[in-house]
């Protein structure tokens, strides 16, 4: 199938620092998402990707959609405790509905 | 205003009744999706719909029915219920196939 292979699976890292995290897949997607959930909510949209080697920053968040099309990792610069939520990646095959979901990321940020 | 809205957001039942969770999205999107997330956070695919047409059922029990009585609409029925269906599902919307999802804020179902 096409499972995503979401790692690490948590960090615990100080204020400040930066954050990496990627997914890899034994399959070509054509799209590749990076959400955020917080306790309590739904998963909220924090990059999307669709073309390879694109490279997408959204303020402190940097992702790229890897050359192969079978992975795509996202940065977090100089961390603050607000960052502190699950990240997943997601993928998306071309007109295909079916959107696979990472593990998750669980990222804590110490002040 | 909330862009995909579920109700209720919690959900406590017994075993054996039948609930139905609404959903309901004001994007203009064409698609719809159910999701469940276990206790271990992992996000599955449940159904999608395209223009009120079912596109993606993954494998899941008969007992869960979805509706989409239009293009706005995508509601879950479940019968039967059992303990293992306690989970968060969630609700989401993509402008088309191929475009990124926008998640509601979820429905905790606990089975009891």
């Amino acid at each position: 199938g096409q499972q995503l292979n979401q790692s690490p699976q948590s960090m615990f890292i100080q204020e400040g620092e930066d954050v990496s995290m990627n997914c890899t897949s034994s399959s070509i997607f054509n799209t590749w998402l990076w959400y955020k959930q917080e306790p309590g909510e739904g998963p909220v949209l924090l990059i999307a990707l669709y073309k390879a080697g694109e490279l997408t920053s959204n303020g402190r968040l940097t992702a790229q959609f890897g050359i192969t099309r079978k992975d795509s990792f996202l940065n977090i610069s100089a961390s603050i405790p607000s960052d502190v939520g699950i990240y997943f990646c997601a993928g998306q095959l071309y007109n295909n509905n079916d959107m696979r979901f990472g593990a998750g990321t669980r990222l804590t940020v110490k002040p | 205003d909330t862009a995909v809205s579920q109700t209720p957001k919690y959900l406590v039942t017994q075993m054996g009744n039948d609930k139905s969770i609404k959903c309901e999205q004001n994007l203009g999107h064409d698609t719809m999706y159910w999701y469940k997330q276990d206790s271990k956070k992992f996000l599955k695919i449940m159904f999608s719909y395209n223009n009120k047409e079912l596109i993606i059922n993954e494998t899941v029990p008969n007992r869960f029915s979805p509706k989409s009585p239009d293009k706005a609409h995508l509601n879950l029925h479940i019968n039967s219920l059992e303990l293992g269906d306690s989970a968060v599902y969630f609700c989401a919307s993509s402008p088309d196939l191929n475009t990124e999802a926008f998640f509601g804020q979820g429905t905790r179902l606990t089975v009891v």
